[in-house]
């Protein structure tokens, strides 16, 4: 079936550091979308990306897609303390199932 | 809106156990999702249903039955409960299949 993979497990910066988060789909997806989860709290959804190659910005968030739409990546410039979480990929599968990576979760220093 | 209701919040089974856990949705959407989630493993789908009167396995079914009431809720049940069940559960649901997914608060299960 299908996976989605996520690197890495955890990541610690300082604030003002970057951040990035790697997502990677043993099959080719028709879309992907980026979840956070604040400690505690329950997903949010962030943003889907549809189009190969496509990239989206909010705010300091970037969000890229493989142009062989199986990757996508989350960077994170200069890091807040309003960032931590747990940052979620999901694909789907042609049958409708959303199936998500294991997650990243960021951790950051003030 | 109250958007994905789940209930109940915490619980404490027993092994052997039985119980359901409840979720409802207030946003006509038709597909709606079970998932768990343990530390390190993410976030996996247990069950997914594409509209109403349908349901599909989905990566870890084993050891729970669901039953898509209406197109409103969208019950778990675990038949008896087993330590290796206790987890965070969270329901969602979206619109549609290209569409993101809204979830609910989540029920944190201890099975002891």
């Amino acid at each position: 079936g299908q996976q989605v993979m996520q690197i890495p497990q955890y990541q610690h910066v300082q604030e003002g550091e970057d951040f990035t988060t790697y997502c990677n789909s043993s099959t080719t997806l028709s879309n992907i979308q980026w979840y956070k989860q604040r400690p505690g709290g329950h997903p949010v959804f962030l943003i889907q990306l549809v189009k190969s190659g496509e990239v989206k910005k909010q705010k300091r968030l970037t969000f890229q897609f493989g142009e062989a739409k199986k990757n996508s990546s989350l960077h994170i410039t200069a890091t807040q303390t309003t960032d931590v979480g747990t940052y979620f990929c999901a694909g789907r599968s042609n049958t409708g199932k959303l199936i998500f990576g294991q997650g990243t979760t960021l951790q950051v220093k003030p | 809106n109250a958007g994905v209701t789940q209930t109940p919040k915490f619980q404490v089974l027993k092994t052997g156990q039985s119980m359901t856990l409840q979720c409802a949705q207030d946003m006509n959407h038709n597909s709606m999702y079970w998932y768990r989630q343990d530390p390190g493993m993410g976030l996996r789908l247990i069950y997914y249903s594409a509209s109403e009167g349908t349901t599909d396995k989905g990566e870890v079914p084993n050891g729970y039955n669901v039953s898509r009431l209406n197109k409103r809720e969208f019950s778990l049940r675990l038949e008896s409960a087993a330590p290796s069940q206790t987890s965070v559960y969270f329901c969602a649901s979206s619109e549609g299949r290209a569409l993101e997914a809204f979830f609910g608060q989540g029920t944190r299960l201890t099975v002891v």
